[in-house]
């Protein structure tokens, strides 16, 4: 039963360049989340995705930055332009339709650690 | 501000002495998640409390849920080296959406 993917792990953009993250959810999971985490820093919500749909995109800053999750294939996290500040390690979740228990529980991808040079 | 402090920051142990880390928000959650990662990897659950004063047990490791469902706990019992990890809290705000709010989490390291 295999696990949330994420590809590529490691990722090198020079500034300018565009970024593409990409999130394979757990087989049965229809809910997508997006995090990043800088050094030093605790895991913040981008956006939350469901098949489709963009659900909450608050944590996602306005520009260069977009998601989809088409109704086939993965999930996209997709920086444009991007620079320095970008560096980050960028996680993607996923949860089971129908939140019955109200439990939020959600299962993390190993990430894709992005650097810009 | 950090909606979720999480303390102590930093934890260094030897091998079977016990511990416990804190997770305390001024707000109340629906649920709060438990979880441990390690140096290049995803965070993996551990445990979710739901029920205010609930207690959850994972072999030497206890997780408990405030009465007020604002604060939470973990203590290791008998700490071993393979416990050594980064300790992450996150919690679904009452009334949010589902997206997780994390503490900045405890890193714990156990000497042999």
């Amino acid at each position: 039963n295999a696990g949330v993917m994420q590809n590529p792990r490691h990722l090198v953009r020079r500034r300018g360049q565009e970024a593409r993250l990409r999130c394979s959810p757990m087989k049965g999971h229809s809910h997508v989340y997006w995090y990043r985490q800088l050094p030093e820093e605790g895991l913040k919500f981008m956006v939350y995705l469901q098949k489709e749909n963009i659900i909450d995109e608050s944590g996602m800053p306005k520009e260069r930055f977009s998601a989809e999750f088409p109704k086939e294939g993965p999930s996209i996290l997709r920086i444009q332009q991007v620079v320095r500040g970008d560096s980050a390690a960028y996680f993607c979740a996923s949860s089971p339709p129908g939140h019955l228990l109200k439990t939020y529980e959600q299962y993390f991808g190993p990430g894709t650690r992005l650097t810009v040079t | 501000t950090q909606l979720l402090e999480q303390s102590p920051q930093f934890l260094s142990i030897q091998e079977g002495e016990n511990l416990t880390v804190y997770c305390n928000s001024s707000s109340v959650f629906s649920s709060l998640q438990w979880y441990r990662q390690e140096p290049g990897e995803g965070p993996v659950l551990l445990v979710t409390v739901v029920t205010g004063g609930e207690v959850k047990k994972l072999k030497r490791l206890t997780f408990q849920f405030g009465d007020a469902r604002k604060d939470s706990s973990l203590h290791i019992t008998a700490a071993q080296t393979g416990d050594t990890g980064l300790y992450l809290c996150a919690g679904s705000r009452q009334g949010g959406s589902e997206k997780l709010v994390f503490g900045k989490g405890t890193k714990l390291t156990v000497n042999p």
